[in-house]
């Protein structure tokens, strides 16, 4: 799951299986969340969001899962490559008194073993 | 359609010296970002502009100011540079405020 500070998380899973990546998120007033994927270098990129009258959305081999009586989020790839290696974050569009503005998660490292 | 564009790519600055980092973006989105992302920390938002001609401060605008120049630009400048301002920086466009941001290729600054 996600946390705070110097020490990401980190998920090993051998290549061709599938990873689960969790976060929890803080404020139930939140309306839409994002996963992004990002690489050792470059910034950022969007891999998927759901809309909180959703409990689950589909991509490309990724699943985003929310759970918003436990304020919890995840994102399943399937059939987990060498390229998805990568930092993953979450993402909570929360309302605040200025506006709303996106909360991102410290992350998660997702290492794939070949 | 190059997305989000950001320059320069890499910069070292002494204490105290100034410099403006700039970002551009060809998708047409009302509003643009500039996060900075410190070791094993999620990104910080400095400012942001909601719209062409609005900048509003995030959670960490102490030693930067914006410039919203046009639609597509939006520059962030550190007028005297601490060693606390080392990060990598960030611009980030959206369609709107609700929807999903498109990250620039950062920016890593050095200063010492």
């Amino acid at each position: 799951g996600e946390s705070v500070g110097l020490h990401l998380p980190t998920l090993s899973v051998q290549e061709g299986d599938n990873s689960i990546i969790n976060c929890a998120y803080s404020n139930s007033a939140s309306d839409y969340f994002i996963w992004y994927k990002q690489e050792s270098g470059k910034g950022p990129q969007f891999i998927i969001d759901i809309r909180s009258n959703m409990d689950k959305r589909q991509g490309q081999r990724v699943t985003v899962l929310l759970n918003k009586t436990v304020k919890h989020l995840s994102l399943q790839i399937a059939a987990t490559q060498p390229g998805d290696s990568a930092v993953y974050f979450c993402a909570e569009n929360a309302h605040m008194e200025y506006g709303n503005k996106l909360v991102f998660g410290a992350g998660t490292i997702l290492r794939v073993k070949s | 359609n190059a997305g989000v564009t950001q320059t320069p790519k890499f910069q070292v600055l002494k204490t105290g010296q100034s410099m403006t980092l700039q970002c551009a973006q060809d998708m047409n989105h009302n509003s643009m970002y500039w996060y900075r992302q410190d070791p094993g920390m999620g990104l910080r938002l400095i400012y942001y502009s909601a719209s062409e001609g609005t900048t509003d401060k995030g959670e960490v605008p102490n030693g930067y100011n914006v410039s919203r120049l046009n639609k597509r630009e939006f520059s962030l400048r550190l007028e005297s540079a601490a060693p606390s301002q080392t990060s990598v920086y960030f611009c980030a466009s959206s369609r709107d405020r609700a929807t999903e941001q498109y990250f620039g290729p950062g920016t890593r600054l050095t200063v010492t």
